[in-house]
């Protein structure tokens, strides 16, 4: 089945600065891959997504690429800010199976 | 539309107790997912839903653990009887297909047995 592997597990920016999260999965068949973003005690949300016949996808400050080749994707977000802090959870998935998520990144943003 | 509605928020009982979660799913979502997370493991997949069959429920962690889904607004997760390494978030998700769209989640339900 689907593992997905994400790093890093914490990561720690200055306000303003650019924070990459990356993402590799086994299954070449995986072909949907979105991104959660969950903050301290609620819910995780989808931010954004990217299928398998899109290299790049953005929504204003962040930003998702994929690579089919090697097999691994990454989420960008540029200008952070205090309110980007959370847990970012990457996941795959062929379609007709469930999403498998990643372990997660912590980002905290220093002001 | 009001969501993914679990309930309860908060469940603390005694292990030995059985333990019921709910879920209400988005109308015309056709998939629906049992997810546990804790620090150690993080989101664990237990049992999906299609059109109210269970499809896999590999995740399930023991026998102790059973999931039922009677019709299409209505889930439950059961654990019976509840052990101290039961203590997690149990969130409830749907989507309108099994992989190809985000899921929507629930706000959890966070269970502590002791």
């Amino acid at each position: 089945g689907e593992n997905v592997e994400q790093h890093p597990s914490t990561l720690s920016v200055q306000e303003g600065d650019s924070a990459v999260i990356k993402c590799t999965y086994s299954d070449s068949a995986s072909n949907y891959f979105p991104w959660y973003k969950q903050e301290l005690g609620k819910r995780p949300q989808l931010i954004i997504d990217i299928r398998s016949n899109v290299g790049e996808k953005k929504d204003q400050r962040i930003a998702v690429t994929l690579n089919k080749t090697a097999k691994h994707f990454s989420l960008h977000i540029t200008e952070t800010q205090p309110e980007d802090s959370a847990v970012y959870f990457c996941a795959a998935s062929s379609g007709n199976t469930p999403l498998v998520f990643g372990k997660g990144t912590r980002l905290s943003v220093i002001a | 539309d009001a969501g993914v509605i679990q309930s309860p928020r908060h469940e603390v009982t005694e292990m030995g107790q059985e333990v019921t979660l709910r879920c209400k799913p988005i109308s015309g979502h056709n998939s629906l997912f049992w997810y546990r997370q804790t620090m150690m493991r993080g989101l664990e997949l237990l049992i999906y839903f299609n059109n109210n069959v269970p499809i896999d429920d590999s995740g399930m962690p023991e026998d102790r653990f059973s999931a039922k889904m009677p019709n299409a607004s209505f889930s439950t997760l059961k654990i019976q009887p509840s052990e101290p390494r039961d203590s997690a978030v149990y969130f409830c998700a749907s989507s309108p297909q099994t992989g190809l769209y985000g899921y929507t989640f629930g706000s959890g339900t966070r269970l502590t047995v002791v």
